[in-house]
C-alpha cells in the first residue's frame, strides 16, 4: 500500500463545477503539500499546510490530522484548471525531514 | 526575480555514458532538492541539501547517482554509466529555509537514455 493515496486518479468536470480531490496518508507528518503540474510539466506549489484550512482564490485545502486526510477543492472550475494535482507529505520524524513522499496525482480535465 | 533554472532542458544520451544535470536555485534559498519523475510514475525524492549540513541522500536509487552543491548555490546531479531505466524528468526545487518553507520548482531536465 502506498504511503500517500489520492483519489480519484482521473477526473473530468464541466466548467463551473465544484471539484474535490482527496489525499490519504499512512505516516506521521509535519506538513502536507498540494502541487499543480500543467501539461508542459512545470510544477507549482499551491498549498503547504499542517492543520486546518487554507484558501487562495478559488482553491481551498483542508487537512484533518487525526484522520490523516486532506482535500483540495476548486470552486467554479475553469478549463485552465486542467492539470495534474499532486499531494505530498513531509515526514515529521527522523533525519529525513527534507524527504517528500508523493501521491501519484489526480489528472483533472475541465471541459468548457 | 528569477526562478529556479535547470540545464539542459533535454538530454539524450547513450546507455553507459555519464551525464551531468545542473540546477540554479533562487538566490538566497538555502535548501535545494532533486526529484525524479519517470514516465507514468509519480514524483520520487532523490536528495536534499540544506545549507552546510550533510545532504540527505536517502532517495538516491543507486551508487551511480551523486550530487554536489558548490558554494551553497548551484547543484549538479551526476548519473554514471546511465541505464535505460534512468530515463525520466529530473526536477530541482529550492526553498528559502528548510522543509518548513514552500518549495519552488524548476522546469526540469528530460533525460532519455537510448
Amino acid at each position: 500500500k502506498n504511503e500517500v493515496e489520492q483519489s480519484p486518479q482521473n477526473l473530468t468536470a464541466q466548467e463551473g463545477e465544484f471539484i474535490t480531490i482527496n489525499c490519504s496518508y499512512s505516516v506521521g507528518i509535519s506538513a502536507l503539500h498540494w502541487l499543480q503540474q500543467h501539461p508542459g510539466g512545470g510544477i507549482v506549489s499551491l498549498f503547504m499546510l499542517s492543520s486546518g484550512k487554507k484558501k487562495h482564490g478559488r482553491l481551498i485545502a483542508t487537512i484533518n490530522i487525526q484522520e490523516k486526510h486532506s482535500s483540495l477543492h476548486i470552486t467554479a472550475s475553469h478549463p485552465r484548471d486542467s492539470a495534474v494535482y499532486i499531494c505530498a507529505v513531509r515526514s515529521g520524524y527522523g533525519g529525513s525531514q527534507g524527504n517528500l513522499i508523493f501521491g501519484k496525482g489526480t489528472k483533472l480535465s475541465v471541459k468548457p | 526575480g528569477a526562478g529556479v533554472s535547470q540545464s539542459p532542458s533535454n538530454k539524450v544520451t547513450e546507455k553507459g555514458k555519464d551525464v551531468e544535470l545542473r540546477c540554479d536555485p533562487i538566490s538566497g534559498h538555502t535548501a535545494l532538492y532533486w526529484y525524479r519523475q519517470s514516465l507514468g510514475q509519480g514524483l520520487e525524492f532523490l536528495i536534499y541539501f540544506q545549507g552546510n549540513s550533510a545532504p540527505d541522500k536517502s532517495g538516491l536509487p543507486s551508487d551511480r547517482f551523486s550530487a554536489e552543491r558548490t558554494g551553497g548555490s548551484v547543484s549538479t546531479l551526476t548519473i554514471q554509466r546511465t541505464q535505460q531505466e534512468d530515463s525520466a524528468v529530473y526536477l530541482c526545487a529550492s526553498s528559502l529555509g528548510g522543509p518548513a518553507y514552500e518549495q519552488y520548482f524548476g522546469p526540469g531536465t528530460r533525460l532519455t537514455v537510448t
